[in-house]
C-alpha cells in the first residue's frame, strides 16, 4: 500500500512563516501528482493544488493562488507546501494525496496548523 | 465554480442501507469519486469512476452515477461505516480542478 507521511502539528503566530511536508516512496513520486487538500475545523474537503512531481509544473486554485506555494525535493522524495505570512483564517488540517488522475488514491495522515496569537 | 450537493445527514439501522446523493448539474457526464472519512482519520478512497472499488474496500460499496445525481449505496450498514462521506469530481472547465461535495455524516442507529 502507497504510503504518505506528513510533518508534525504546527502552532503559529499571525504573520510567521511556515512549510510543512509530505514524504512518500520514490516510486510514488515517479508516477503520480501530488495534491494538497485543506479542511477547516469541522466543515469539508478543499483542494489547494496540485504538483507534478517530474517537471514541477502546478496548478493552484483560484481561492489559495498567491497565498500558498508548493514544491518537491524528488531527491528526498518529499512534496512541501509552504505559506510566508500565515493568518489565524490558516488555521485547518492539511493532507497530502496523491493521483495519477481525477481521484486521490492515497492520502497522508494530516498536518494541523494552528495559527493564534 | 461547479457545486455538488450531498445531504448533510443521514441516519440508517445497521443491516439496513444506506444511499448517500451527490447533486450536480449534468453529473453523470463524468466520473464521480467518494471518500469516507471516519472521526480523526484522514479520508480514504471507497468508490472511483462511478463504480468501481478499490482493493480492501468490501463489496457493501457501491456507486452509481447518471443524469444529475451520483449515488453512493451501502448495504448491510456496520457500526464501522460511521463517517462522512465526500463525493468528488474533476472540473476541467475552470480553474477549480478538484471539486468536494458538501460532505455527508452517516450515522448508524
Amino acid at each position: 500500500e502507497v504510503q504518505l507521511v506528513q510533518s508534525g502539528t504546527e502552532v503559529k503566530k499571525p504573520g510567521e512563516s511556515l512549510k510543512i511536508s509530505c514524504k512518500g516512496s520514490e516510486d510514488i513520486f515517479s508516477n503520480y501528482w501530488i495534491s494538497w487538500v485543506r479542511q477547516l475545523p469541522g466543515k469539508g474537503l478543499e483542494w489547494m493544488g496540485r504538483i507534478e512531481p517530474t517537471d514541477s509544473s502546478k496548478s493552484y486554485s483560484p481561492s489559495f493562488r498567491g497565498h500558498i506555494t508548493m514544491s518537491v525535493d524528488r531527491s528526498i522524495s518529499t512534496a512541501f507546501l509552504q505559506w510566508s505570512s500565515l493568518k489565524a483564517s490558516d488555521t485547518a488540517m492539511y493532507y497530502c494525496a496523491i493521483h495519477s488522475g481525477w481521484y486521490f488514491r492515497s492520502w497522508g495522515q494530516g498536518t494541523l496548523i494552528t495559527v493564534s496569537s | 465554480s461547479y457545486v455538488l450537493t450531498q445531504p448533510p445527514s443521514v441516519s440508517v439501522a445497521p443491516g439496513q442501507t444506506a444511499k448517500i446523493t451527490c447533486g450536480g448539474t449534468n453529473i453523470g457526464s463524468g466520473t464521480v469519486h467518494w471518500y469516507q472519512q471516519k472521526a480523526g482519520q484522514a479520508p480514504v478512497l471507497v468508490i472511483y469512476d462511478d463504480t468501481d472499488r478499490p482493493s480492501g474496500i468490501p463489496g457493501r460499496f457501491s456507486g452509481s452515477n447518471s443524469g444529475n445525481t451520483a449515488t453512493l449505496t451501502i448495504s448491510g450498514v456496520e457500526a464501522g461505516d460511521e463517517a462522512d462521506y465526500f463525493c468528488q469530481v474533476w472540473d476541467g472547465s475552470g480553474d477549480q480542478l478538484y471539486v468536494f461535495g458538501t460532505g455527508t455524516k452517516v450515522s448508524v442507529l
